[in-house]
């Protein structure tokens, strides 16, 4: 069972550059969504997926793209990276878009550390 | 002000000890609520979903207090194993954003 797979596991950048952060699920799961995770933040939800052609901005959606154009992968994109982008991203999906359902476990990718120079 | 607040800790325990975590929210609107468990460097895993009634899970307990806005965690004989950050999750109804605290840091020592 691969689950939620995320590439690439480290990367480093200079400002400037842009990169695309890749995830991928196989279980068919509805959500999908990326979070940013900063010493003392948490986890902070960037941008999210309800399916397939459908996305959502949520709280720190500045500075990245995302899209859906199939319903397992959903790729994060930085268009000009810069240093305060520098922090550990997850990805995470869930079987349907029902956040409400008090079942509805999260799946986690094992996460990208990304550090902008 | 976070949506959702827990005490960073850490928390340091004897091996054996009982030990609680309460997360506050603010938003009215929360719909259902989780406690993740994640070890350092890793990805966040779902430890259990909180329940109106309370519900346990072996030696975790959980209880939510919709009046007050806060959840909680009893870990009871704590294990060495247990040693971790424990996140409490909130779901907002009307929307499809999952918020997480900043984390409560477990040490079990033996």
């Amino acid at each position: 069972n691969a689950g939620v797979t995320q590439t690439p596991k480290f990367q480093v950048l200079k400002t400037g550059q842009s990169m695309t952060l890749q995830c991928a699920q196989d279980m068919n799961h509805e959500y999908m969504s990326w979070y940013r995770q900063d010493p003392g933040m948490g986890l902070r939800l960037i941008h999210y997926s309800v399916g397939a052609g459908i996305t959502d901005q949520g709280e720190v959606p500045n500075g990245y793209n995302v899209s859906r154009s199939t319903t397992e992968d959903f790729p994060l994109r930085l268009l000009s990276a810069a240093p305060s982008q520098t922090s550990v991203y997850f990805c995470a999906s869930s079987l349907t878009r029902n956040r409400g359902a008090t079942n509805e476990k999260l799946f986690f990718g094992s996460g990208t550390q990304l550090s902008v120079l | 002000r976070k949506e959702v607040e827990q005490d960073p800790g850490p928390f340091n325990v004897p091996e054996g000890a009982t030990v609680a975590f309460n997360c506050t929210y603010s938003n009215s609107a929360s719909q259902s609520f989780f406690w993740y468990r994640q070890d350092c460097r890793k990805e966040p895993k779902l430890l259990m979903s909180v329940y109106s009634s309370g519900n346990e899970d072996g030696r975790f307990t959980a209880q939510l207090n919709r009046a007050s806005q806060y959840i909680s965690l009893l870990i009871r004989d704590s294990k060495l194993s247990d040693s971790a950050t424990y996140l409490c999750v909130v779901n907002r109804s009307g929307g499809f954003k999952t918020i997480f605290g900043a984390g409560t840091r477990l040490f079990v020592k033996a």
